[in-house]
């Protein structure tokens, strides 16, 4: 059974800094892995989504990778800003789609 | 394009009721899912659907039903509600499982308390 761990669970960074969220998973037969970000009371909002068969994906200041065998994935965020935050989660694809609980991050001014 | 609909966007219901939260899409995707998110939590898959007629159990199924007559739409149906069901639903839809470089497309959320 696929399981999705995201570490840690709660983060808070002055703003500028640059910082790794993680996500690991345990069963590597996966299609994609994305990366999401949700506002308190909101839906969520696609980031990048990383191929199988890729291994890393970029988007301005955000950038994820993936290593399958190992079941990993980071998103890196650079010079953080205050409306970075959110709460990031992951999700793996498989037969299925499964989440992890999500990183809240808060970036101090 | 509106992509991913969700109604209503809050209800409240006394236990034992029933509701049917509505979904619905406009990209032509042929995966939809329903997922529940409780506070503090990620998300967990009620229901998923791999095309019109065909729908199948997620994680978290007991309490809820699912149709999908057509592409579009994917309602999902509380039949007798309990306070354990007091949640914010999302609905998603995707591209083909073999065409997975496509994200999946969320909509705001549906939330729900049972008193």
């Amino acid at each position: 059974k696929q399981e999705v761990t995201q570490i840690p669970a709660a983060l808070s960074v002055p703003e500028g800094e640059n910082l790794v969220l993680n996500c690991s998973f345990t069963d590597s037969a996966i299609y994609n892995l994305q990366w999401f970000r949700q506002d308190p009371g909101k839906g969520l909002t696609s980031l990048l989504l990383i191929q199988s068969s890729q291994r890393e994906q970029t988007s301005g200041r955000l950038n994820a990778s993936l290593d399958k065998s190992s079941g990993r994935s980071t998103l890196y965020i650079a010079a953080s800003q205050p409306g970075d935050s959110a709460t990031y989660l992951c999700a793996v694809r498989d037969d299925k789609i499964i989440f992890g609980k999500g990183t809240r991050l808060h970036i101090l001014p | 394009n509106a992509g991913v609909t969700q109604t209503p966007k809050f209800r409240i219901l006394k236990i034992g009721q029933s509701m049917t939260l509505q979904c619905a899409q406009d990209m032509n995707h042929n995966y939809m899912y329903w997922y529940r998110q409780d506070p503090g939590m990620g998300l967990k898959l009620i229901y998923y659907s791999v095309g019109a007629g065909i729908t199948d159990k997620g994680e978290v199924p007991n309490g809820y039903n699912v149709s999908r007559s057509t592409t579009e739409d994917f309602p999902l149906r509380l039949e007798l509600a309990a306070p354990s069901q007091t949640s914010v639903y999302f609905c998603a839809s995707s591209t083909r499982q073999g065409f997975s470089n496509q994200p999946q497309h969320f909509g705001d959320g549906t939330r729900l308390s049972i008193l």
